[in-house]
């Protein structure tokens, strides 16, 4: 069975500063990837995934991500990041098979402050 | 589109009660999925429907839980009875199938007093 791992469970950066959040996931077979974003008192929100092609991922609000087959690895990363993007991110895995969905990781707090 | 829709968005409830949790899913969605969330032991899935038809419900915590769907536009997750230890945000997210982008309400507080 697939499994998925955040390296971090929190992760306090300044603004405007580079941030990488840590992902790696584990499954002998073929996985779709995804980072969730959750502002706090909301919902989970997609920021990108990836399902086939190229193994860079360009999502929302300037996040990006690389799949690294070998490295069995997905982590996220921003080059600046904004106080705004305080929130809880969470990478998950899938199978794309019938009877599989999402595996969610732990969540990674971030944290940007002035 | 209205997106997922999820009611109430608070129940404070008292040990012993019943309590349901409804759910209206992104129309044309054919997954439906609930979660439950606490500090402790982070995002849960509970149970899951493809076509109104549960999948897995291997994280349902033990019988006082339950789920339905009963048409392709609604759900219920109900507790009976609540114990404290339920308290916890609930989430409902719906998705074009179980392996696609999956799209998630706002969530319910649950505090079991």
């Amino acid at each position: 069975a697939q499994s998925v791992t955040q390296l971090d469970s929190q992760v306090p950066v300044f603004e405007e500063a580079p941030v990488e959040l840590r992902c790696n996931y584990s499954s002998s077979v073929s996985v779709y990837l995804f980072w969730y974003v959750q502002y706090p008192n909301q919902g989970l929100q997609l920021l990108l995934k990836y399902l086939s092609g190229s193994t860079l991922v360009k999502g929302i609000n300037g996040f990006e991500a690389e799949f690294n087959k070998s490295q069995t690895s997905f982590h996220l990363r921003k080059p600046s990041v904004h106080i705004s993007d305080t929130a809880e991110y969470f990478c998950a895995v899938t199978l794309n098979q019938a009877g599989t969905a999402l595996i969610f990781g732990k969540g990674t707090t971030l944290s940007v402050s002035s | 589109d209205a997106g997922v829709i999820q009611s109430p968005r608070h129940e404070v409830t008292e040990m012993g009660q019943e309590v349901t949790l409804r759910c209206k899913p992104i129309s044309g969605h054919n997954s439906l999925f609930w979660y439950r969330q606490t500090m402790m032991r982070g995002l849960e899935l509970l149970i899951y429907f493809n076509n109104n038809v549960p999948i897995d419900d291997s994280g349902m915590p033990e019988d006082r839980f339950s789920a339905k769907m009963p048409n392709a536009s609604f759900s219920t997750l109900k507790i009976q009875p609540s114990e404290p230890r339920d308290s916890a945000v609930y989430f409902c997210a719906s998705s074009f199938t179980e392996a696609d982008t999956q799209y998630f309400g706002p969530g319910t507080r649950l505090t079991v007093l």
